[in-house]
Formats: structure tokens, sequence, C-alpha cells
């Protein structure tokens, strides 16, 4: 199994509603990344997760948190998103954090009104 | 600041014709470098990576990049273009973020189109 799972793969939410991202992986991958991406642009980095701590957090604003349950998981909790925030949010997993190639899922694309 | 550059926004090219997407890096220490490429709607897909060894890089679906150490580039090439190459391409560095981890960060990106 090679791949990155993500789940839902569009969503729609109000911006008073609570939603959460799910990303799943079973390549035995410890490095497990958040990722926004707005058309045309490059996926900026929002968070790191490496053997299941949070490594790096890029000053995502506190509407925005992360968790990662297991080595296999990593959720992405939205709760009071401004319609700025409309964007696909990649999640991807690398064997380590530090200098291999990450693979991504197919994103999830959000849509804030 | 360690970051990668691509001056290109587009580049065009028609099928059967070699194809280059230009990549600079910066960085401190030795490099880590990728190319990803990009379809509509969809999550990145790896082509290939320099780590160490060969400065020429063969990756997925007949592309290569080379590894110019005294130009700081790592250009992506491909000797005969396809329609179906037409995407968004991005080149990225793993660069020093904290202890623990290396932040994969990316260019801007470069559309290609290729045209029939």
């Amino acid at each position: 199994d090679t791949e990155v799972t993500q789940t839902p793969k569009h969503l729609v939410m109000g911006m008073t509603n609570k939603k959460s991202l799910k990303c799943e992986q079973h390549m035995g991958h410890r490095a497990m990344y958040w990722y926004k991406q707005k058309a045309k642009k490059p996926p900026e980095l929002m968070f790191v997760y490496s053997y299941e701590k949070l490594s790096i957090n890029e000053s995502v604003p506190s509407r925005f948190s992360p968790e990662c349950p297991n080595s296999s998981l990593l959720n992405l909790h939205l709760h009071a998103l401004q319609p700025e925030d409309s964007a696909l949010y990649l999640c991807a997993s690398a064997p380590t954090a530090w200098n291999t190639e990450a693979f991504f899922g197919q994103g999830t694309r959000l849509t804030v009104v | 600041a360690q970051s990668v550059a691509q001056p290109e926004d587009q580049v065009n090219v028609a099928e059967g014709n070699p194809l280059t997407v230009k990549c600079t890096y910066s960085v401190s220490g030795n490099p880590y470098l990728f190319w990803y490429v990009q379809y509509p709607n969809r999550g990145l897909q790896f082509l290939l990576k320099y780590i160490t060894g060969d400065n020429l890089v063969k990756g997925s679906y007949g592309f290569e990049a080379e590894f110019n150490k005294s130009q700081t580039s790592f250009h992506l090439k491909k000797p005969s273009a396809l329609v179906s190459d037409s995407a968004l391409y991005f080149c990225a560095v793993r660069v020093v973020s904290s202890g623990s981890a290396r932040q994969l960060t990316f260019g801007s990106g470069t559309q290609l189109t290729v045209l029939p």
C-alpha cells in the first residue's frame, strides 16, 4: 500500500461549523504533514508530526487544530473558519522528517461559506 | 534563507520536443532536492530526488534531472514531451526547521503546456 488517503474529498462548511479532515497511511511512515494550497500556488506548510509528536507549527491560527492519534492517522480539526481559509488541504507522509521524499494524498477541497 | 526558485511561470513546448523546467536552489550544506508534478484538482506526485551520488537522476514517466553544484541548479528534463505531461511542476528542497525535522519547501511552480 503506497497511498495516502484523505477524507472527505470535498467539504463545504459555514463559519460557525466544526469539522475535521482525516488522513491515513499504512506505509509505516513516521512523519506526517498538513499543507494548505491556494489555486496555482505552491503548498504552504502548516504542521509536521514526527513520531506522533508535533515538530513544526508554522504559526497557524488556532482555528486549525492538528491531532495525531497514532502513527497511521492524522486529523485536522476546523472551527470558526473564515472564507479566506477556503483552499485545497493536502496531507503527506514520509519515512522520516529528515531527508526523504514525502508522498501526498489527493487533498480535501474546502470551501468556507 | 534556504529556498528553491523556479524562474519561469509558464513553459510551452511542442509534443515530441525536449522539455526543460528550471529550478535553482539556495541552501547551506548538502541540498536534498525533489521534483513533484500536480494535475488539476489532484495532490502532488513525486517524480524524482537528489540526495547524493550521480548528478543525473532518473525518475518516473521518463523524467530526469541534472544536479549542478557550480550553478546551484536542478533542472527537470524529458527528451520527448507528451501532451499528457501538461501539468504544474514544483521543485522542492528539504530545509532545516528544527532539531528533529527538515521541512519540505516548494518553489513557486511552473505550468508546463505541451502543444499537440
